[in-house]
């Protein structure tokens, strides 16, 4: 069974500018969550999708959007980047609630 | 609010054991945890619910108290690839949402 994919894997963006990252879980899982990753405050969680419909949302700024398609990808956007969104995003499919979460390798994205 | 694991760091000789703790302020159900090594995605270690049911790992074994709101991961004869960074994560609700804790870095030396 393939894992979670993510695309990009790196990304560099200048401030103010906006990035969709990509995220296509393991085949029949209906759940995909976001997370940031950064030195400073660790694992945040950002949103969970499940069959198209967000199910709880993190404690983050509204520039920060998801969605989740009929085939289970989804994509999340954060628009007016900033210097402190520079981080590693992960996304982890689920194949239901509370079971074990399967990362993606995450997206490097780079603010400058 | 995030749980708090300790130590932040350990470092270990090859067939050492090690003990990693996660608090909860909160009244916890369930603890999952993962482990990261550098550059890679967390990977799931296992689950523990409430009422001693353990979903996980073969060689890796932990407990729960839920009067104390606390896990322990327990690494017994440790190997080289047990080295990375070992998270707990809380349930945020009824989906699939995680609270992570603050992370320990376990370090295994030959």
């Amino acid at each position: 069974k393939a894992g979670v994919t993510q695309t990009p894997r790196y990304l560099i963006k200048t401030r103010g500018q906006q990035v969709t990252l990509s995220c296509s879980p393991i085949s029949g899982h209906r759940s995909v969550s976001w997370y940031q990753q950064t030195p400073g405050q660790g694992l945040q969680f950002l949103f969970e999708y499940f069959s198209e419909t967000q199910r709880n949302k993190g404690n983050f700024p509204g520039r920060f959007s998801g969605r989740q398609f009929s085939n289970s990808r989804s994509e999340m956007n954060v628009s007016t980047l900033e210097l402190g969104d520079s981080a590693l995003y992960l996304c982890a499919s689920s194949l239901g609630t509370a079971n074990e979460q399967f990362f993606g390798p995450g997206t490097r994205l780079t603010v400058l | 609010q995030q749980p708090v694991q300790s130590p932040q760091a350990v470092i270990l000789r090859e067939g050492e054991d090690a003990v990693i703790n996660c608090s909860s302020s909160k009244a916890l159900y369930s603890v999952h945890w993962y482990r990261q090594k550098h550059g890679e995605a967390p990977v799931f270690l296992m689950i523990l619910l409430k009422g001693g049911e353990q979903k996980g790992h073969d060689k890796i074994s932990a407990s729960f108290n839920e009067k104390k709101q606390q896990s322990s991961l327990y690494l017994t004869a440790s190997q080289l690839s047990y080295s990375g960074t070992y998270f707990c994560g809380t349930p945020g609700g009824a989906t699939n949402k995680l609270i992570f804790g603050t992370g320990t870095l376990l370090a295994v030396q030959p």
